[in-house]
């Protein structure tokens, strides 16, 4: 596998379920991040790993819950959403530091019933 | 002032046609920028990248100006295919930002026949 992968593509989930998305990278990258895009807004950074520690959480409920066990892999750990968490999870990596961006991943389309 | 601000659109233009998208950012330290493209339920992937005055890709053409800080994208004889939502990218306010981005809204171009 090459790239950034993410799974589920797709996760429909009730507001008490307890669910958690994958990425993994095969780029060798030192970072990752997930961002949340809903419809008609701008990409939301939620978390950055660098050299698998949390250097960024941008102010998200506790709701969301990442981890990052290694450089490679990134779960987001989704508990008691709302309906309003309902969008597009992407997920990215890249070099710390790199000019050249990002690669991102599928995405999970997550909606929240 | 928004870290990245771009029109939305949505710009329809007919095949054929030269369109240019402008973009601003506030972090006048910022050294390099890039335009991704994302396609409708789909992953943002990196179109440009620039990092002086401006890069040419084919029918693509990033231009960087420094002292209004905007950056610019220029689409030559448009196809259907370059429909899609185009996302100017900065790097953010502040020291030891690690690789992370910030992500305009995006602009809506859509080419028709």
């Amino acid at each position: 596998e090459t790239g950034v992968t993410q799974t589920p593509r797709h996760l429909v989930m009730g507001m008490t379920n307890k669910k958690s998305l994958k990425c993994e990278q095969h780029l060798g990258h030192n970072a990752m991040y997930w961002y949340k895009q809903s419809a008609k807004k701008p990409l939301e950074l939620m978390f950055v790993y660098n050299f698998k520690e949390q250097t960024e959480n941008n102010s998200v409920p506790s709701r969301f819950s990442p981890e990052c066990p290694n450089s490679s892999h990134l779960f987001l750990h989704l508990h008691t959403l709302q309906p309003e968490d309902s969008a597009l999870y992407l997920c990215a990596s890249s070099q710390v530091d790199d000019s050249y961006g990002y690669t991102f991943g599928s995405g999970t389309r997550l909606t929240v019933v | 002032r928004k870290e990245v601000e771009q029109d939305p659109g949505p710009f329809n233009v007919p095949e054929g046609a030269t369109v240019a998208f402008n973009c601003t950012y506030s972090n006048s330290a910022s050294q390099s920028f890039f335009w991704y493209r994302q396609d409708c339920r789909k992953e943002p992937k990196l179109l440009m990248s620039v990092y002086s005055s401006g890069n040419e890709d084919g029918r693509f053409t990033a231009q960087l100006n420094r002292a209004s800080q905007y950056i610019s994208l220029l689409i030559r004889d448009s196809k259907l295919s370059d429909s899609a939502t185009y996302l100017c990218v900065a790097p953010p306010q502040g020291y030891n930002q690690g690789g992370k981005l910030i992500f305009g809204q995006g602009t809506e171009l859509s080419v028709k026949p």
